[in-house]
């Protein structure tokens, strides 16, 4: 099955700086790479979303770039805000399923 | 549209005991999902469902048991609770089809089994 690797675990980025979360799939027939955002007590909520014919995808302050050769993908996160502070999942849709990764802990100080 | 709905919000279970977690979803999505998140973790699948009638096993499904007799609603039973089943439960439903995979998540539900 698919493997998805997510780096780091934790990121702390003071207010107003980039924050980049990297991910690894393993799956070459993995299409679809959503980008969740979970806040504490409740549950994840799509941030932005990238499909494997595309290289680049941005919304306002967020990004996120994939590399099907290599098979990474990343989300870019710039002029952070205290807002931004939560825990981020990775995941790689295939097979009907999608498969996540363990996660950041993104932390913006002010 | 309420989305996906989950209930209950919270339990506690003796363990040794049986419950049903119920999830339905009024976006007519063909597709649905249950996870677990331990505290800290990553989520993991447990079972899934492309459709009403077929259910499929996921990563973790030891314990658990689902069905899916319509398409709204894909309850999760848990028979025997352990308390390696604590754990925060999330169901989740897809469009499906092409280009239809955006997954959206319920509420979730809080296990404690003591």
């Amino acid at each position: 099955g698919e493997n998805v690797e997510q780096h780091p675990s934790t990121l702390s980025v003071q207010e107003g700086d980039s924050a980049v979360i990297k991910c690894t799939y393993s799956d070459s027939a993995s299409n679809y790479f959503p980008w969740y955002k979970q806040e504490l007590g409740k549950g994840p909520q799509l941030i932005i979303d990238i499909r494997s014919n595309v290289g680049e995808k941005k919304d306002q302050r967020i990004a996120v770039t994939l590399n099907k050769t290599a098979k990474h993908f990343s989300l870019h996160i710039t002029e952070t805000q205290p807002e931004d502070s939560a825990v981020y999942f990775c995941a790689a849709y295939n097979d009907y399923k999608l498969s996540f990764g363990a996660g950041t802990t993104v932390t913006v100080r002010a | 549209n309420a989305g996906v709905t989950q209930t209950p919000k919270f339990r506690i279970l003796k363990i040794g005991q049986s419950m049903t977690l119920q999830c339905t979803q009024d976006m007519n999505h063909n597709y649905m999902y249950w996870y677990r998140q331990d505290p800290g973790m990553g989520l993991k699948l447990i079972y899934y469902s492309v459709g009403a009638g077929i259910t499929d096993k996921g990563e973790v499904p030891n314990g658990y048991n689902v069905s899916r007799s319509t398409t709204e609603d894909f309850p999760l039973r848990l028979e025997l609770a352990a308390p390696s089943q604590t754990s925060v439960y999330f169901c989740a439903s897809i469009l499906g089809g092409g280009d239809q995979e955006t997954q959206y998540f319920g509420p979730g539900t809080r296990l404690l089994v003591l």
